[in-house]
Formats: C-alpha cells, sequence, structure tokens
C-alpha cells in the first residue's frame, strides 16, 4: 500500500528556534496534505489543509504565521513552527490523499518537545 | 508496541442495511480509543472516542462503539446506513498519559442504492 513517511519522528528543540517537519508521500502523488496536532487524552485537531502549488487552509484558531505549511510538490509538504514556545509541545501527524481514489495515508507523527 | 488493525480494507453495504466496522488494537494499558471519519477531500471528523466508563459508546451520526478488553476490540457499528455514510473509516489508539496517537489503515465504506 502506500506509503507517507513523516520525519523527524522526535525532535527537542529550544524555545524561539523554528522546527520543521517533513512528509512525504513515498510511492504517490498527493494533492491534498492535512495536518494535525494532538493534545493529551483529547481528540485530533485539524491545523490546515494544503493542496500542491496553493496556500494552505488554516483551521479557525490556528496561527498561520507560527505554523508555516509548504506544499510545493506533489511528493512533500513541510510544517514549520517557528519561534517555538514550550505549549508547542505536541504530537503533530499528517495525512496524504492521492488523486486516485482520494484515500487518506498517515505519517507516524513527530513528537515535538520544546524545552 | 502500540498497533491498530482495521482487517477491512474495503466494505460494501447497502442502504438501510445494518454495520459493523472492526477494530483491534494492541496496547498494554487501557487506551485511549477513536472512530474518525474521513469523507474524499476533507479532513477528519471525530464519531466517537472512548477513554473510560460504559464501554458501549454513542457518537454522531447515529454510530456507535463497543470496547470489548477481553477481545481488544473497539467496533464501530450503525444500525442502518444512509448514502452519505460512505467513506473513510479510521480507528486510532492513543496513550492515556501521552498525546501520541496511532492510526490503522482505514476502511472504505461503500454503499449500493
Amino acid at each position: 500500500g502506500a506509503v507517507v513517511s513523516q520525519h523527524p519522528s522526535r525532535v527537542i528543540c529550544k524555545s524561539g528556534t523554528s522546527v520543521k517537519i517533513e512528509c512525504r508521500s513515498l510511492d504517490f502523488q498527493a494533492t491534498t496534505m492535512f495536518w494535525y496536532r494532538q493534545f493529551p487524552k483529547q481528540s485530533l485537531m485539524l491545523m490546515a489543509t494544503s493542496n500542491e502549488g496553493s496556500k494552505a487552509t488554516y483551521e479557525q484558531g490556528v496561527e498561520k504565521d507560527k505554523f508555516l505549511i509548504n506544499h510545493a510538490s506533489l511528493t512533500l509538504s513541510t510544517l514549520t513552527v517557528t519561534s517555538a514556545h514550550p505549549e508547542d509541545s505536541s504530537f503533530y501527524i499528517c495525512s496524504a490523499t492521492g488523486t486516485a481514489d482520494l484515500e487518506a495515508f498517515f505519517g507516524q507523527g513527530t513528537r515535538l518537545t520544546v524545552v | 508496541a502500540q498497533s491498530v488493525t482495521q482487517p477491512d480494507i474495503h466494505i460494501t453495504v447497502s442502504e438501510g442495511a445494518s454495520l459493523e466496522l472492526r477494530c483491534n488494537y494492541s496496547y498494554g494499558a487501557t487506551p485511549y480509543l477513536f472512530w474518525y471519519v474521513q469523507s474524499p477531500g476533507q479532513g477528519l471528523q471525530l464519531l466517537l472516542k472512548y477513554f473510560s466508563g460504559d464501554t458501549l459508546v454513542q457518537g454522531i451520526k447515529g454510530f456507535e462503539a463497543e470496547f470489548k478488553r477481553s477481545q481488544s476490540s473497539f467496533n464501530l457499528r450503525k444500525p442502518s446506513v444512509h448514502w452519505s455514510d460512505a467513506a473513510e473509516y479510521f480507528c486510532a489508539v492513543g496513550d492515556g498519559g501521552d498525546d501520541k496517537i496511532i492510526f490503522g489503515k482505514g476502511t472504505r465504506l461503500h454503499i449500493l442504492p
């Protein structure tokens, strides 16, 4: 089946620095990618939807300037957490849908810890 | 290691028929369990979740799921499906003390008129 690779799986960074998370579709073209954030003991929160070649659509309450999303190609989307703070520490996961039947595939997730 | 298995990749049912989507998990303690639905081109929508308490959980859109610890299962059910239920369904397990979440590979539901 199709594979979505998310990298890194874990990252620790200092407050004030920026962190980039990559989401790659390895064997299919991902026309749409979704970025989610998981909080402890809560359900997944959709942060933004990105379509290749266009600006991401952010959900209400998600800071566009803080969570920069780029979807420059059909196989790669990146989420950059800018000027990270401890409250940004979380588990981030991406999913991608292809052109064939819009089936969704998930990355393995990234655990971000801001110290 | 934690894992989630959805054994059925595709399921086809007739409109008005009952539905059961299977989900099995592997986890050392009591997990947090979720069912999400994704319609084409849309993000995930939470159908229901189980954290503790009553093992039969009611969700939105007429869905329910039952946590069976002895079988490590959290199957999703609906007594009568509608054409609008055609979508992809994901079971997920979360760590109660953490925020990591693991998804099953999904089950695509097709509805026959």
